[in-house]
């Protein structure tokens, strides 16, 4: 039982360089987020999604994109990546309805020189 | 603005001994809550959550109090044990928000010596 699985694990970019990270979950659910986790603030949301094909912007959405293609699948993009943006990146994930708990994967550590 | 905020960043107490963590919130559409642990290197899980609708929740050694009017609410864990070592993560969340999201606290670190 897999879970909500993250990958890459640790990435190094330079500034402006581009990439994805990829979530995948395993648990059906309908709802899926990104969040970023910095010293001393907390987990911010990023982007989530309510369905296939769906996003929408969370706290902090700017140099950011999203795609839910797939179900499983939630892609949080960088596109020209800056300082700013080294983090550890969580993606989570939950069923639709009520007051579901979010399941977490084990991170993203990114560093952006 | 910080909607759920964890005022101490870190919190030290005896093996045995009672850990109490805080948390406090302004927006008052929140009505439910949660309590997330997380160890180094692992993503954050689900520890124990309390619905406005009550002010106690226990689940074994954990319990969590609210308190409505104050806009506060802890975390109690006795006895605290080695393993409880962690960083606890307050959060919550609002009936008409979309898609169950959740608000977080910037965490407390919490160490419990042998």
């Amino acid at each position: 039982n897999a879970g909500v699985t993250q990958t890459p694990k640790f990435r190094v970019l330079k500034t402006g360089q581009s990439m994805t990270l990829l979530c995948a979950q395993d648990m059906n659910h309908e709802y899926m987020y990104w969040y970023r986790q910095d010293p001393g603030m907390g987990l911010r949301l990023i982007h989530y999604s309510v369905g296939e094909g769906t996003t929408a912007k969370g706290e902090v959405p700017d140099g950011y994109n999203v795609s839910r293609l797939k179900k499983q699948n939630f892609l949080l993009g960088l596109e020209s990546a800056a300082p700013s943006q080294t983090s550890v990146y969580f993606c989570a994930s939950n069923p639709s309805g009520g007051r579901n708990i979010q399941y977490f994967g084990a991170g993203t550590r990114l560093s952006v020189l | 603005d910080q909607q759920v905020k964890q005022n101490s960043p870190s919190l030290s107490v005896q093996e045995g001994r009672i850990s109490i963590l805080n948390c406090d919130y302004t927006n008052s559409m929140f009505d439910y809550f949660l309590w997330y642990k997380k160890y180094p290197a692992e993503g954050p899980t689900f520890l124990i959550s309390i619905s406005s609708i009550k002010d106690k929740n226990e689940d074994g050694r954990f319990t969590v109090f609210l308190n409505k009017s104050a806009k506060h609410l802890s975390l109690h864990i006795v006895p605290s044990q080695p393993g409880d070592s962690a960083v606890y993560f307050c959060a919550a969340s609002a009936r008409e928000t979309s898609g169950s999201r959740l608000t977080f606290g910037e965490g407390t670190q919490l160490t419990v010596n042998p």
